[in-house]
């Protein structure tokens, strides 16, 4: 069975720093890979998916890498925003692109 | 406005008294879906849905069913609701199965 972890749970800096939040998965089997972002008392928003073919996707600050053969993707974000204060999810989906199984998040604070 | 509605938004309810949470998109998405998501277990699969007629179970689909009937709605029927049913759910849409996701805001249930 699929397990997704993201470690940290809760991580906190400075505003401006380069950050680097992970995510692990325990089948390599992925049909692709998914980073969302979510606010308090929202619905997610999708801001990355890496298909298993590719190595990384660039939205403008963000890039997300994936490897995997050894079950690990990574979310860098860039000189960071008070804005960017959220949830960020990680979502593998496999079994011919049907089902999808998320990390329990990390919860980013971006201090001013 | 492209988007994902749910309803109703809030709903609080006692055990065993059937309810309906209606989901609608306008995307002309052919993948919807359902999850819950609860702290400590993060977000959970309850169905999926691959295009009309066609639904499958997710992770935790006990005690839920669902209906595509037509390619814009995907409602969630809890036929006799239980308190550990208490939970945030979220429905989503995609082009089709392992594309980017669309959330929409959530449906914070509680059954009394």
């Amino acid at each position: 069975k699929q397990e997704v972890t993201q470690i940290p749970a809760a991580l906190s800096v400075p505003e401006g720093e380069n950050l680097v939040l992970n995510c692990s998965f325990t089948d390599s089997a992925i049909y692709n890979l998914q980073w969302f972002r979510q606010d308090p008392g929202k619905g997610l928003t999708s801001l990355l998916l890496i298909q298993s073919s590719q190595r990384e996707q660039t939205s403008g600050r963000l890039n997300a890498s994936l490897d995997k053969s050894s079950g690990r993707s990574t979310l860098y974000i860039a000189a960071s925003q008070p804005g960017d204060s959220a949830t960020y999810l990680c979502a593998v989906t496999h079994q011919g692109a049907q089902k999808l199984v998320f990390g329990q998040g990390t919860r980013l604070t971006i201090n001013p | 406005e492209a988007q994902v509605t749910q309803n109703p938004r809030y709903l609080i309810t006692v055990t065993g008294k059937k309810l309906t949470v209606t989901c609608s998109q306008n995307m002309n998405h052919e993948y919807m879906s359902w999850y819950r998501q609860d702290p400590g277990l993060g977000l959970r699969q309850i169905y999926y849905s691959m295009n009309v007629e066609v639904t499958d179970k997710g992770d935790v689909p006990e005690g839920y069913k669902v209906s595509r009937k037509e390619k814009r709605n995907f409602p969630l029927i809890l036929e006799s609701p239980s308190p550990n049913q208490t939970s945030l759910y979220f429905c989503a849409s995609s082009l089709w199965g392992g594309r980017s996701l669309f959330f929409g805001p959530g449906t914070r249930l509680t059954v009394l």
